[in-house]
């Protein structure tokens, strides 16, 4: 069965300071791995889309890591902000019928 | 460029009822989809349009249906209202389909059953 898994399920961390969300899958076979950034009360917004030939990506203080051999993917933050608490999720697209599977997102809370 | 638009923000109904949330894409997008977000679930598809075909379908039972429209846009329909059925819905919208396309998100319909 697909499945994609997130950790930890929240995380609190001070203002200023680095974290790295963790996102595991089992989806086969692999087309793209997306991580979204989704505020309280809106729609999520795409931060990275990563294909298999893919290890990193950045956009701006976010760098997404993937490893298609482990079937593993990282967010990382650097300097966080206060405008960074919000939920992200990974997702993970089938290659063949685009079939899209979800986590269930990882809550960032950042406190001054 | 105007993003997704979905139609009500809210929207508060009994059990029993039926409801219908639109969503207007993006200006030459081609695909929507639909889903539906859970605390305790997460996002779960509901289902994928693209030139007025349904392309992809999620586990949701019958009384979940949708449809799109010549100009791209989509409603979609929920009958016999549960209170399960209390979610965010949101819809998205590619050029082409999901691939590896970004989508773009509305900010949803709040679903509130009674």
């Amino acid at each position: 069965k697909n499945q994609v898994e997130q950790s930890p399920q929240s995380l609190i961390i001070l203002e200023g300071k680095n974290c790295t969300l963790q996102c595991n899958y089992t989806v086969s076979p692999f087309s793209n791995l997306r991580w979204y950034k989704q505020d309280t009360g809106r729609g999520p917004v795409s931060l990275t889309i990563m294909t298999f030939s893919e290890n990193t990506k950045s956009n701006g203080r976010y760098t997404a890591t993937l490893d298609a051999d482990t079937k593993q993917s990282s967010l990382h933050i650097t300097a966080s902000q206060l405008s960074d608490s919000a939920s992200y999720i990974c997702v993970v697209t089938n290659f063949g019928n685009e079939k899209l599977t979800f986590g269930t997102g990882t809550r960032l809370t950042i406190i001054p | 460029k105007a993003g997704v638009t979905q139609t009500p923000r809210y929207l508060i109904k009994t059990r029993g009822q039926q409801v219908t949330l639109s969503c207007s894409p993006i200006s030459g997008h081609r695909s929507v989809s639909w889903y539906q977000q859970t605390p305790g679930q997460g996002l779960q598809f509901l289902f994928e349009y693209f030139s007025e075909t349904q392309r992809n379908k999620g586990n949701f039972p019958g009384r979940f249906s949708g449809r799109q429209f010549s100009n791209s846009r989509s409603e979609m329909n929920v009958s016999t209202l549960e209170l399960g059925d209390s979610a965010l819905y949101l819809c998205a919208s590619s050029l082409a389909g999901t691939s590896n396309q970004p989508q773009h998100f509305g900010d949803g319909t709040r679903l509130s059953i009674l």
